[in-house]
């Protein structure tokens, strides 16, 4: 059974860092890119950031870009993400969600969602 | 960047038949994936590469892509359909995975 499990969430202050976890197990976790997907309170879902199987691939939201960094250890089936100078606005559920495919691409999507860590960013 | 623009609600009585659409700019020669999110709970893939379905998912959830627009329907609808449901595709341009806004499904 594919399970993701986040953590690392928390309340923060505008300005601060937190550094997200995801672990996985039930598949091959090398073999597959993995995404982060947030959910602010109330609202839709929001594609954060991707990584490809052997980080050589990496994609950011503009909303996110230069602030976030997304990384994986493959050896340890985790996947991080390191989210700095936050914002009230970076407020939201955040998901680890697995890709079909090695490297997102036209003909990939995402399968498995785990149940979320959440991120509260006020003073 | 693309966009993708879903209703924001639709209702249904039970029994009927429910579409949601998912309107993008020549959507059709993308492949379009479906999400179902129930409240509380983490979406779920229910429709994938525009029609096929993951194992699981019953044969009462079926969609097609065409022009401008992706549509998921549920034949038969049922209470336990109620959720929000997301189309999502690939955005090769910037290699950016895009959702749409979300519908929220409402079973009379």
């Amino acid at each position: 059974e594919v399970q993701l499990v986040e953590s690392g969430g928390g309340l923060v202050q505008p300005g601060r860092s937190l550094r997200l976890s995801c672990t996985a197990s039930g598949f091959s976790f090398d073999e597959y890119a993995i995404h982060w997907v947030r959910q602010a309170p109330g609202k839709g879902l929001e594609w954060v950031s991707g990584i490809s199987w052997n980080s050589r691939g990496i994609d950011y939201a503009d909303s996110v870009k230069g602030r976030f960094t997304i990384s994986r250890d493959n050896a340890k089936s985790s996947l991080y993400l390191q989210m700095d100078s936050l914002r009230p606005e970076d407020t939201a559920l955040y998901y680890c969600v697995k890709d079909i495919c090695p490297l997102s691409s036209t003909s990939c999507y995402l399968d498995y969602w785990g149940q979320g860590t959440l991120v509260t960013v006020s003073s | 960047s693309y966009v993708l623009t879903q209703p924001p609600s639709v209702s249904v009585a039970p029994g009927q038949t429910a579409a949601i659409t998912c309107g993008g700019n020549n959507i059709g020669s993308k492949s379009v994936h479906w999400s179902q999110q129930k409240p509380g709970q983490a979406p779920v893939l229910v429709l994938y590469d525009d029609t096929d379905r993951p194992s699981g998912i019953p044969e009462r959830f079926s969609g097609s892509n065409s022009g401008n627009t992706a549509t998921l329907t549920i034949s038969r609808v049922a209470a336990g359909d109620e959720a929000d449901y997301y189309c999502q595709v690939w955005d090769s341009s910037s290699n950016h995975v895009v959702f749409g806004g979300g519908t929220k499904l409402t079973v009379l």
